[in-house]
């Protein structure tokens, strides 16, 4: 079955960057397209973008398009997101997800000095 | 960016309760649109998509429907389990934007 297994949670210094993954399975990696999506606490959902792991081509919000960096490794079915120049307001869950049909557990990103 | 006004904020409802949440989209987004249900601590769950079809394993009682630029998620006979946050999203045209959440509660 189709499942996306992302890194654990994060605890980084405001200025810092993080970089977080989510490992794909049970379909084949590179024919589908993963989204990553942002979640502040309590408040709703913000799409980043999105990344085509058989090309490597990417297409951003323009809100975190100097924020955000999407990458993938083939061969071991990972995508990856770096979030750059972290401030308090980064500080949120991140979600990847398979055609919004599937989606990882979320990995939970805090900014504090 | 296209907006998604979604109503209500806040939905209290009885259990067997008929209940019905609504997006706006202030541009045309065909039937490019996915309804999410989000219980507290986990990911969101596609209910439907295409405006108007039934993801796989969500139960018959959840219907999408849409009237012009108007879409809505519509739950029939609810149960406890469909007490959670329920969010919208239109994904015709980048950047892909959601609404911003109804939570349902019990009255």
């Amino acid at each position: 079955q189709v499942k996306l297994l992302q890194s654990g949670a994060a605890l980084v210094k405001p200025g810092d960057s993080v970089k977080m993954s989510c490992k794909a399975s049970g379909y084949t990696f590179t024919d589908y397209i993963i989204h990553w999506v942002k979640q502040s606490h309590g408040k709703s959902l913000e799409w980043i973008g999105y990344i085509n792991p058989y090309s490597g081509g990417t297409n951003y919000n323009e809100k975190f398009k100097s924020k955000a960096t999407l990458t993938v490794d083939k061969s071991s079915s990972t995508a990856y997101m770096e979030f750059s120049r972290l401030t308090s307001e980064d500080s949120a869950i991140y979600y990847c997800a398979k055609r919004f049909a599937y989606w990882g557990q979320g990995t939970l990103v805090t900014v504090s000095s | 960016d296209i907006q998604m006004t979604q109503s209500p904020s806040s939905l209290p409802a009885s259990l067997g309760d008929r209940v019905t949440i609504t997006c706006r989209a202030s541009q045309d987004i065909g039937n490019y649109l996915r309804w999410f249900q989000q219980k507290p601590g986990k990911s969101p769950r596609l209910m439907i998509y295409g405006a108007t079809n039934l993801a796989n394993g969500v139960p018959s009682r959840f219907s999408g429907s849409r009237s012009g630029s108007d879409y809505s998620l519509t739950i029939n006979s609810l149960e406890s389990e469909d007490m959670a946050i329920y969010y919208c999203l239109q994904h015709n045209e980048y950047p892909y934007t959601f609404g911003a959440g109804t939570k349902l509660e019990l009255k």
